[in-house]
């Protein structure tokens, strides 16, 4: 069964630190793999965009790393902001249907001053 | 460029009634979307269209809920009778489909459903 696990579901942290979200997925044959960040009461916003040949991938003060011999996935924040807190959502498309969103349940990062 | 137009934002209904929701993709966009977000959980895609036609529907429970995007650009999603289970989020997204397999979905700002 194709599935995405996020780790940790919840995670709070102070303004100006760094975090790691965590995804592991089971997707076979799989064609790419994206973060997205969710605010509350909004639709997702996709932050990065991955296939199976790229291993890192950066938009601003995000970082997402892929290794898909071991079918994980990170996303590194750096230097936190309060406008950072919202759900963080690992999605993977399958090869045979790249239309396809296979979405993990997400981690709710809190940045607090 | 505009984004995805959703409407109403919030409805409030109680069991057994029907609702409709729109949606209003990126101009020029072929493929559109809907997903159910339940609280505390990732989108589960309902349906998913490619201009007017369905590409996707297996996860839609079709006895009660029906979608339709009749000239390949708005939809509306609408269900009839509405259940307690009911009660979630429903996003719209679109994407352009083009030669690159990876194209971005960008979703609508949803539509929050409360059943009561």
């Amino acid at each position: 069964k194709n599935q995405v696990e996020q780790s940790p579901q919840s995670l709070i942290i102070l303004e100006g630190k760094n975090c790691t979200l965590q995804c592991n997925y089971t997707v076979s044959p799989f064609s790419n793999l994206r973060w997205y960040k969710q605010d509350t009461g909004r639709g997702p916003v996709s932050l990065t965009i991955m296939t199976f040949s790229e291993n890192t991938k950066s938009n601003g003060r995000y970082t997402a790393t892929l290794d898909a011999d071991t079918k994980q996935s990170s996303l590194h924040i750096t230097a936190s902001q309060l406008s950072d807190s919202a759900s963080y959502i690992c999605v993977v498309s399958p090869s045979y249907n790249t239309d396809k969103l296979i979405f993990g349940t997400g981690t709710r990062l809190q940045v607090f001053p | 460029e505009a984004g995805v137009a959703q409407s109403p934002r919030y409805k409030i209904i109680e069991k057994r009634q029907s609702v409709a929701f729109w949606c209003n993709p990126i101009s020029g966009h072929a493929t559109l979307y809907w997903y159910q977000q339940i609280l505390g959980q990732g989108p589960k895609l309902l349906i998913q269209f490619q201009n007017n036609g369905v590409v996707d529907d297996s996860q839609l429970p079709k006895d009660r809920f029906s979608a339709e995007r009749l000239k390949g650009v708005d939809s509306t999603l609408k269900i009839q009778p509405a259940k307690l289970e009911d009660s979630a989020v429903y996003l719209c997204a679109s994407s352009s489909r083009g030669a690159v397999p990876q194209e971005t979905q960008y979703f609508g700002p949803g539509t929050r459903l409360l059943v009561l």
